[in-house]
């Protein structure tokens, strides 16, 4: 099955800095998908993505769908402490498929 | 408010306790998932329902039975249930068939189990 690895699996930053994570797959999606999980919450959709090479941007959040179709970024610009979480990518394909996560600490 | 909403948020039962979680959407979506989230592990999908006909199960234990009763609702019964199957329960909904371009996913909150 389709598999996506994201990266890097943790990352600490002070606060203000900038954050970048990405998301790879074996196989080519036709959609991206950015969630937030907070601890003991569900995933919270971010960003949806639908068209390769798309630029989409919520606030301080920026994330695009790569031109291959295998890869997608998100970044976190000025990083504050509720950016805390763990941060999920995902695309659909015979079922939703999910990256393993990339816990962000922010330290104040 | 994710349009997903799920009940209990947190349970603890006993390993011969018999307990159901209960989720229900307000996305108009005809597809619903149960997934189990265990610490420091991907989600794991455990069944999906599309218009209301259970679609995949992915070996799930027997002691973990699902039901849907209609497009909004559904349920994961619980019994004698293990230890190990303590972990958060994420009820999910989208648009039904298979998922393809410009499909999204939304989650409840989660359901908080813990087996004693």
């Amino acid at each position: 099955g389709q598999q996506l690895n994201q990266s890097p699996q943790s990352m600490f930053i002070q606060e203000g800095e900038d954050v970048s994570m990405n998301c790879t797959s074996s196989s080519i999606f036709n959609t991206w998908l950015w969630y937030k999980q907070d601890p003991g919450e569900g995933p919270v959709l971010l960003i949806a993505l639908y068209k390769a090479g798309e630029l989409t941007s919520n606030g301080r959040l920026t994330a695009q769908f790569g031109i291959t179709r295998k890869d997608s970024f998100l970044n976190i610009s000025a990083s504050i402490p509720s950016d805390v979480g763990i941060y999920f990518c995902a695309g659909p394909g015979n079922q939703f498929y999910f990256g393993t996560g990339t816990s962000l600490t922010v330290i104040p | 408010e994710t349009g997903v909403t799920q009940t209990p948020r947190h349970l603890v039962m006993g390993m011969t306790n018999k307990k159901s979680l209960k989720c229900e959407q307000h996305l108009g979506h005809n597809a619903m998932y149960w997934y189990k989230q265990s610490a420091k592990k991907p989600l794991e999908l455990m069944f999906v329902y599309s218009l209301e006909e259970r679609v995949e199960n992915n070996s799930v234990p027997s002691r973990f039975s699902p039901e849907c009763p209609n497009s909004s609702h559904l349920f994961l019964h619980l019994h004698t249930l293990q230890p190990e199957d303590s972990a958060l329960y994420l009820c999910a909904s989208s648009h039904p068939g298979s998922p393809g371009a410009g499909n999204t996913i939304y989650f409840g909150e989660g359901s908080w189990l813990t087996v004693v």
